[in-house]
């Protein structure tokens, strides 16, 4: 079973639009939690980063919640662009021998119509 | 600053031939990653480095060697190459790993073993 788990694996929302993706992850301690979005075709870029003890964190029109009670995390996008069209990627940070190894899920891919 | 470079960005191989996936970051980051990242699929780890000299085993390392003489450079061999390892290959680095530490990543390599 994946560590880290998002859903859902895809989602369509038409221009303007709020939409919110889940991110589930079964370890811890972890070092960090963090948001990528991944345009087609590149790598992906940093969106948000969460050490354990934070709750929140915005970066624009993108929200990352974190609730390590319930080893939970959303990522909620407002008044979506066109631009949002990616997939968008929850890493975990989990130790390992010393060092804290990302952990990836296998993203949200989101299609923003017009 | 170019960040994270990755050469070549496309390359076909037959099966059985050798290649040295290149990667050079130039903002002095101490670690550096090389994922794979199939269909649908979330990146999985095949190597790491935290720092000239040393590397250490990902997820999925078989098949591949890493070496890391400089802080710079961190290349991927592939020695034997078998379709199993189509794929495209991202590097990664990071000035550390705990903490709200940023991972920057490379535009990626897209591999086809025919």
């Amino acid at each position: 079973k994946n560590q880290v788990e998002q859903s859902p694996q895809s989602l369509i929302i038409l221009e303007g639009k709020n939409c919110t993706l889940q991110c589930n992850y079964t370890v811890s301690p972890f070092s960090n939690l963090r948001w990528y979005k991944q345009d087609t075709g590149r790598g992906p870029v940093s969106l948000t980063i969460m050490t354990f003890s934070e709750n929140t964190k915005s970066n624009g029109r993108y929200t990352a919640t974190l609730d390590a009670d319930t080893k939970q995390s959303s990522l909620h996008i407002t008044a979506s662009q066109l631009s949002d069209s990616a997939s968008y990627i929850c890493v975990v940070s989990l130790p390992s021998g010393g060092s804290y190894i990302p952990t990836f899920g296998r993203g949200t891919s989101l299609i923003v119509h017009p | 600053n170019a960040g994270v470079t990755q050469t070549p960005k496309f390359r076909i191989l037959k099966i059985g031939q050798s290649m040295t996936l290149q990667c050079a970051q130039d903002m002095n980051h101490n670690y550096m990653y090389w994922y794979r990242q199939d269909p649908g699929m979330g990146l999985k780890l095949i190597y790491y480095s935290v720092g000239a000299g040393i590397t250490d085993k990902g997820e999925v390392p078989n098949g591949y060697n890493v070496s890391r003489s400089t802080t710079e450079d961190f290349p991927l061999r592939l020695e034997l190459a078998a379709p199993s390892q189509t794929s495209v290959y991202f590097c990664a680095s990071s000035q550390e790993t705990s903490g709200p530490n940023e991972q920057f990543f490379g535009p990626g390599t897209r591999l086809t073993v025919l």
